[in-house]
């Protein structure tokens, strides 16, 4: 089976810190991302990636980067948390594009 | 880019009713249609897909079908049960644009 994994299930930050949210993926898949989900707004793309080094925006990329060093690793950063960022983090990984996404348990993180 | 709508947004049935839910999309390129469940406190799933060849498929009591002229998709639930209660989210296109989702309550 598939196991993607993410660095923490809860988070509590302060406005203005950096956070890190880490996800890794045992299946070789060529395709990473991040999605937020918020309430009646179903799961927004934030950035995805198709392979090491590469990078695409997804519909909301204001406010966050983010890193893939190893293709098994996939991190969002928020370079200066602000409370319009609380809000539930899930990673996903496919084998390529056009393929069925795995999930990680998500991230609920809170900014105060 | 492509957008999603997805509607009801809450749908409560009797157990042993059907449930269907629908989504519309804008962008005719896209070629692939997943649906994904997600249960209270867990992640998205998926439970069934189709592609832009493909007007119907059918997976035990769960079935959707395509209608690429008119850019809509729809999810079929025969004989539901408490178990199919969840969230219930489409998405369209190669790098997948979700809708909105749909809380489903099966009544027993």
């Amino acid at each position: 089976d598939v196991k993607v994994t993410q660095s923490s299930r809860y988070l509590v930050k302060r406005t203005g810190e950096k956070v890190f949210l880490e996800c890794v993926q045992d299946m070789d898949h060529e395709n990473m991302f991040w999605y937020r989900q918020d309430p009646g707004l179903g799961l927004r793309l934030i950035y995805f990636s198709y392979d090491v080094k590469m990078k695409e925006k997804g519909d909301i990329p204001e406010g966050y980067s983010v890193s893939r060093e190893k293709k098994e690793r996939f991190s969002l950063i928020l370079e200066s948390a602000s409370t319009n960022q609380t809000s539930m983090y899930l990673c996903a990984s496919s084998r390529v594009t056009g393929t069925e996404q795995y999930f990680g348990p998500g991230t609920r993180l809170t900014v105060t | 880019g492509e957008n999603v709508e997805q509607h009801p947004s809450t749908l409560s049935v009797q157990e042993g009713d059907s449930a269907v839910i629908k989504c519309t999309y804008s962008d005719s390129a896209s070629n692939y249609f997943p649906w994904y469940k997600q249960e209270l406190g867990k992640r998205p799933q998926l439970i069934i897909d189709i592609r832009s060849n493909v007007g119907e498929k059918k997976d035990q009591r769960i079935a959707v079908t395509l209608n690429k002229t008119a850019k809509h998709f729809s999810l079929h639930i025969t004989e539901t049960q408490p178990e199919d209660s969840a969230v219930y989210f489409c998405a369209a296109s190669n790098m997948l644009t979700f809708g909105g989702g749909t809380r489903l309550m099966v009544k027993p």
